[in-house]
């Protein structure tokens, strides 16, 4: 089956103890974007990649790191968590050349 | 600044009513416009729009472009209680990159 993958799907931690959040997708898709959705804010583009070896911010990069080493994993990853990045937290990928993404479900993080 | 913005921000209605949801936008190099449909879970992909003034329709769902206004309208009929949902809009805009800037969402919910 295709699908985007994420893990864990709930996590609750402390401020400044480091944590990755997992994503994987089986679709052979070259873009894959991190979100973060808040109430009242919407979906949120943290960092995204275009290919292996390419990544860029997207709006609300502070506090987050990202890596692509494979085309099929893009983890994100807190390096200091703060309270403010309690949130829930959706990866997407797509295809080159296609707008649709598709979304994995979701990981809801709380930051005590 | 690229924006996107949706109304209403809820909506309530009954069973078998049909909803227009509305989204806007002002961005640079418009794309294409997405539909998205997020219940307790991912986002969903729904539909997407290129050309003005063509509606694309799924069972009891449609959609159509206006580019002229930028603007955009989902149209459900009978609404069924399986409708309520978070229903985004979101834009691909600018460049090569293909991201995409999300609406903060419409909630819909249907009562029986």
């Amino acid at each position: 089956e295709a699908q985007v993958t994420q893990n864990p799907r709930y996590l609750i931690t402390v401020t400044g103890k480091k944590l990755t959040v997992t994503c994987s997708q089986n679709m052979n898709h070259e873009y894959m974007s991190w979100y973060r959705q808040d109430p009242g804010l919407g979906l949120r583009q943290i960092y995204y990649s275009m290919n292996v070896e390419v990544t860029d911010k997207g709006d609300v990069p502070e506090g987050y790191k990202v890596s692509r080493k494979e085309k099929r994993n893009f983890p994100l990853i807190l390096e200091s968590p703060s309270p403010n990045q309690t949130s829930l937290y959706f990866c997407a990928s797509r295809t080159s050349g296609r707008s649709e993404q598709f979304f994995g479900p979701g990981t809801r993080l709380t930051v005590l | 600044e690229d924006k996107v913005v949706q109304s209403p921000l809820s909506l309530v209605v009954h069973e078998g009513d049909t909803v227009t949801l509305n989204c806007s936008y002002e961005v640079t190099n418009f794309r294409s416009l997405l539909w998205y449909k997020q219940e307790k879970k991912a986002p969903t992909f729904l539909f997407m729009l290129t050309s003005s003034g063509i509606e694309k329709k799924s069972g009891r769902l449609s959609s159509i472009l206006d580019k002229k206004e930028l603007s955009s309208i989902l149209n459900i009929t009978a609404t069924q209680t399986g409708d309520s949902a978070i229903y985004l809009c979101a834009v691909n805009y600018g460049g090569s990159q293909g991201n995409l800037i999300f609406g903060k969402g419409t909630k819909l919910s249907v009562k029986p």
